[in-house]
């Protein structure tokens, strides 16, 4: 079955770590997407990649990098800079003109400890 | 830039009941999605709305897009507790960058 798939479900940060979250898609969508969510709110956009080896920052990029190596997978640092990493985080892919919308994978939860 | 606004953002309603959510955008565009998410859970697509006119249903859902007035709309017809979510519009901010820009969500309770 073809989908998008994040790992860890949950993940935990100790101050002053650098964490990676995994966004994998076998959907062949060119478009790969990250959105955090804090309770009660709406997503906010990370970074977005449209092909290859090349990645635009969102609304909220500062504290956050991620890499597009191949076009299967867009993992995101949450670097130590980012100093409220707590939210839930989505990754999303689509079709390059996102004429469908997007297809999100099934979240993961960061926890700072 | 592109701002998308829904109201009402809370919205308690009982079964039986009809209602609808709105979904405001500012700049032209002729896409529009709903979600749906689930307390804890990820984003689930609804509707994909892509011209002016198109109406979509499903179930006791119903969504339909006005380009012109630059709204679209989600009837709930009969609500029952199994809708109780989170609705989320988003329209595609063309112009290049395709992406979405979403709203911020309408919390959905169904009461007995």
């Amino acid at each position: 079955d073809g989908g998008i798939t994040q790992s860890p479900k949950y993940l935990f940060r100790k101050e002053g770590q650098n964490v990676t979250l995994s966004c994998e898609q076998n959907l062949n969508h060119d478009a790969m997407y990250w959105y955090r969510q804090d309770p009660g709110q709406g997503l906010r956009l990370i970074y977005y990649s449209q092909i290859v080896n090349d990645f635009q920052k969102g609304d909220i990029a500062e504290g956050y990098s991620v890499s597009r190596e191949k076009k299967e997978s867009f993992p995101l640092t949450v670097t130590s800079a980012q100093k409220n990493p707590t939210a839930f985080y989505l990754c999303a892919s689509s079709i390059n003109d996102a004429a469908y919308g997007y297809t999100f994978g099934s979240g993961t939860r960061l926890t700072v400890v | 830039e592109l701002k998308v606004e829904q109201n009402p953002l809370f919205l308690s309603m009982q079964e039986g009941k009809n209602y609808t959510i709105y979904c405001n955008y500012s700049t032209t565009s002729d896409r529009l999605y709903w979600y749906r998410q689930d307390p804890g859970k990820s984003l689930e697509s609804l509707f994909v709305l892509l011209s002016n006119g198109a109406v979509k249903q499903e179930g006791r859902l119903m969504a339909s897009l006005d380009t012109k007035a630059r709204l679209s709309t989600l009837h709930i017809t009969a609500a029952v507790h199994d809708l109780s979510a989170t609705y989320f519009c988003a329209v595609d901010s063309q112009g290049g960058s395709e992406k979405l820009v979403f709203g911020k969500g309408t919390k959905l309770t169904v009461n007995p």
